[in-house]
C-alpha cells in the first residue's frame, strides 16, 4: 500500500535521553516535514526538507533534528536539549507536482518520564 | 501566508448538512483555500482546496466568495464519523511554512 508510516506509535522516554522518530513514505514525494501538535492546539512546523540531504529549520526546531538521506526517509531526534517533548508528532510529505495538498502518517505520541 | 479565523466549536445532526465557515481577510491572490480534518489522535486528512472558484468532490464542497474573504466547507449528509477538527489554511503552493490554528471541533450528533 502507498503511504507513509510512523513509528513508534508510541514511546516513552527518560529525561536526558535522546529518541529517534522514523518516518517512511513510498509515495515518492520529494517535501517532507515534521510538525508537532500539543493537547487543543494547531500543528507546528519542526523541520522540513524539500530534497535529498537538504532541510530547512522550521517555527520549533530548538532541541530537534533530522537527516534526510535518502528520498524516503525523513527520521526525527528529539534531544535532551528540548524542554518540554512530551508531545504528538507527525509526519508529513507533499505532492507539489499535483496540488500541493499534504499527506499525514499516524503520528508517534512521545511521553517523558 | 494569511492567517485564518475560525469557530471554536459547532454541532450538526446526523444527516444535515455541516457548514463550516472561515474567514482569511487578508487572503492574497496566488493563496489558495485548504481544508484538513483531524480525527482524534489520528493524523490530519486533506479534504478539498479552491482558488476562486467553488470545489466539490466526493467528500465536500468549498464554497469561496466573490471576494475571497470567507469561505464554507460544506459537508452534505454528515455521520458520526465526520466528528472531528477541522482546519482551513491559506497558502500559497510552493510556501512549505503553513500556519494551522486550533481549528474548529465538529460534533455530530444522532
Amino acid at each position: 500500500d502507498g503511504g507513509i508510516t510512523q513509528s513508534p506509535k508510541y514511546l516513552f522516554r527518560k529525561e536526558g535521553q535522546n529518541v529517534t522518530l522514523s518516518c517512511e513514505q513510498n509515495l515518492n514525494h520529494d517535501a517532507m516535514y515534521w510538525y508537532r501538535q500539543d493537547p487543543g492546539q494547531g500543528l507546528r512546523l519542526i523541520y522540513y526538507s524539500q530534497i535529498v540531504n537538504d532541510f530547512q529549520k522550521g517555527d520549533i526546531a530548538e532541541g530537534y533534528s533530522v537527516s534526510r538521506e535518502k528520498k524516503e526517509s525523513f527520521p526525527l531526534t528529539v534531544t535532551s536539549a528540548q524542554k518540554n517533548p512530551t508531545a504528538f508528532y507527525l509526519c508529513a510529505t507533499q505532492n507539489r507536482v499535483r496540488t500541493g495538498e499534504l499527506f499525514f502518517g499516524e503520528g508517534s505520541r512521545l511521553t517523558v518520564l | 501566508d494569511a492567517k485564518t479565523t475560525q469557530p471554536t466549536s459547532m454541532d450538526c445532526a446526523e444527516g444535515r448538512a455541516a457548514n463550516l465557515p472561515c474567514n482569511h481577510s487578508t487572503i492574497s491572490g496566488n493563496e489558495y483555500v485548504y481544508w484538513y480534518r483531524q480525527i482524534h489522535s489520528q493524523g490530519p486528512q486533506y479534504i478539498i482546496h479552491g482558488l476562486k472558484n467553488n470545489e466539490t468532490n466526493e467528500m465536500a464542497s468549498l464554497i469561496i466568495t466573490e471576494d475571497r474573504k470567507s469561505s464554507t466547507l460544506i459537508l452534505p449528509h454528515a455521520t458520526l464519523r465526520d466528528t472531528a477538527v477541522y482546519y482551513c489554511i491559506v497558502r500559497v503552493v510552493s510556501n512549505y511554512q503553513l500556519i494551522w490554528g486550533a481549528g474548529t471541533k465538529l460534533i455530530i450528533k444522532p
